[in-house]
């Protein structure tokens, strides 16, 4: 079974662009997390969305970043104007819905910004 | 105070001895926990869930201890492969599906 898709691998690009980050979640999986982790910070939770609708979005660092799910295997995490402290591994994951689920991860977007 | 905490380490032990981990929750709501692996430059994976009888999954075992709202992780009879930063993963509350990931503990199994 294909797991948690996430493109591109890795994005370099100069600040001031705009980045988007993709995911294509598990099949059958309604619970959908985009985390963002640094060795300052470790592994922060950025925003989930449950049957494709945001939950929480509390984590989300400021208005630069936006996500969206519009449909439910796909979700996008976009950062305009991309700053070079946004720099760090983006993950996202999905699960079945339910604090009892074991979350699955995808590879990650190594990101660096210039 | 940080809602999971964990001893970062490393703990490094040679093959073939028993090592463990623990890690504590702030958060008595809590009512999922997990046990996480995540190799170097790779994306964290599922090791095992943690069960409030405790449970085992061949050379680990995994405690929970509401009271002291504690979990931990042994892990017998170490192996080179077995080397990789273990997070302690916990709900944050009730049925929430948000989880709340420890920062990690490095093991480094030698020869």
């Amino acid at each position: 079974d294909a797991g948690v898709i996430q493109s591109p691998r890795h994005e370099v690009t100069e600040m001031g662009q705009e980045v988007t980050l993709r995911c294509k979640p598990i099949s059958g999986h309604n619970s959908l997390f985009w985390y963002r982790q640094t060795m300052m910070r470790g592994l922060e939770l950025l925003i989930y969305f449950n049957n494709n609708v945001p939950i929480d979005d509390s984590g989300m660092p400021e208005d630069r970043f936006s996500a969206k799910m519009p449909n439910a295997s796909f979700s996008t995490l976009k950062i305009q104007p991309s700053e070079p402290r946004d720099s760090a591994v983006y993950f996202c994951a999905s699960s079945l819905t339910g604090g009892q689920q074991p979350q699955h991860f995808g590879d990650g977007t190594r990101l660096s910004i210039l | 105070r940080k809602e999971v905490e964990q001893d970062p380490g490393p703990f490094n032990v040679p093959e073939g001895a028993t090592v463990a981990f623990n890690c504590t929750y702030s958060n008595s709501a809590s009512q999922s926990f997990f046990w996480y692996r995540q190799d170097c430059r790779k994306e964290p994976k599922l090791l095992m869930s943690v069960y409030s009888s405790g449970n085992e999954d061949g050379r680990f075992t995994a405690q929970l201890n509401r009271a002291s709202q504690y979990i931990s992780l042994l892990i017998r009879d170490s192996k080179l492969s077995d080397s990789a930063t273990y997070l302690c993963v916990v709900n944050k509350g009730g049925t929430a599906s948000k989880l709340t990931f420890g920062t990690g503990t490095r093991l480094q199994v030698t020869l």
